[in-house]
């Protein structure tokens, strides 16, 4: 398995502002993905990260909102821009390698108030 | 693309008993089928996995079937404990594809 730290853990920010989240996995991995989760709710994939090219967004999900960087095989950065309540949620990093087990960091817990 | 479809969304159950969750595809061409256990305050954590050349896999306590006639797969607990509460979820992953595609989750709960 693979071990994936995310971090922050949880931040509360003020609408308006961005937050840059880091996801940092302890091997080289194939594909890299972030996930949405609002409370209570499952699991919704916000883009794929790309390593040396720009990511692939899913409906309804822009770069412009969410612009994401894979540098290498092991990290990835995703920041929620010009934030609103209305992005308070959990976003998941995940990767996974040629075998298709996907493993999830432990998420970050985001509030804007 | 895949749809997988997750029932029940609540489940309580007695700490002994067993607990069974189910979950439907839409693509037979669906190939993997993880199962996720989610604790409050935690990321989905991998706890068994079935790919469709096999019908059942067993590790432990806890087993899976799949039936690609039917296309449901099934997540089984048994000699269920108090720290089997948690969310679990059910995913597809299509022939080809990379994406995992989730089902709503079940909230399971083992009353002591």
């Amino acid at each position: 398995s693979a071990v994936i730290s995310q971090k922050p853990s949880r931040d509360i920010c003020q609408r308006g502002t961005s937050l840059t989240i880091q996801c940092q996995v302890d091997s080289q991995v194939t594909m890299m993905f972030w996930y949405r989760q609002q409370p209570g709710q499952s699991l919704t994939l916000i883009a794929t990260a790309n390593q040396g090219s720009e990511a692939t967004y899913e409906s309804g999900f822009v770069i412009d909102k969410f612009p994401i960087s894979r540098p290498n095989l092991t990290f990835s950065t995703l920041t929620v821009s010009n934030m609103s309540p209305e992005d308070s949620s959990i976003y998941l990093c995940s990767a996974n390698r040629e075998s298709t087990e996907a493993f999830f960091g432990q998420g970050t817990r985001l509030t804007v108030v | 693309g895949e749809n997988v479809e997750q029932h029940p969304s609540t489940l309580s159950v007695q700490e002994g008993d067993s607990a069974v969750i189910k979950c439907t595809y839409s693509d037979s061409a669906s190939n993997y089928f993880p199962w996720y256990k989610q604790e409050l305050g935690k990321g989905p954590q991998l706890i068994i996995d079935i790919r469709s050349n096999v019908g059942e896999k067993k590790d432990q306590r806890i087993a899976v079937t799949l039936n690609k006639t039917a296309k449901h797969f099934s997540l089984h607990i048994t000699e269920t404990q108090p720290e089997d509460s948690a969310v679990y979820f059910c995913a597809g992953l299509g022939a080809g594809s990379y994406q995992l595609t989730f089902g709503k989750g079940t909230k399971l709960s083992v009353i002591p």
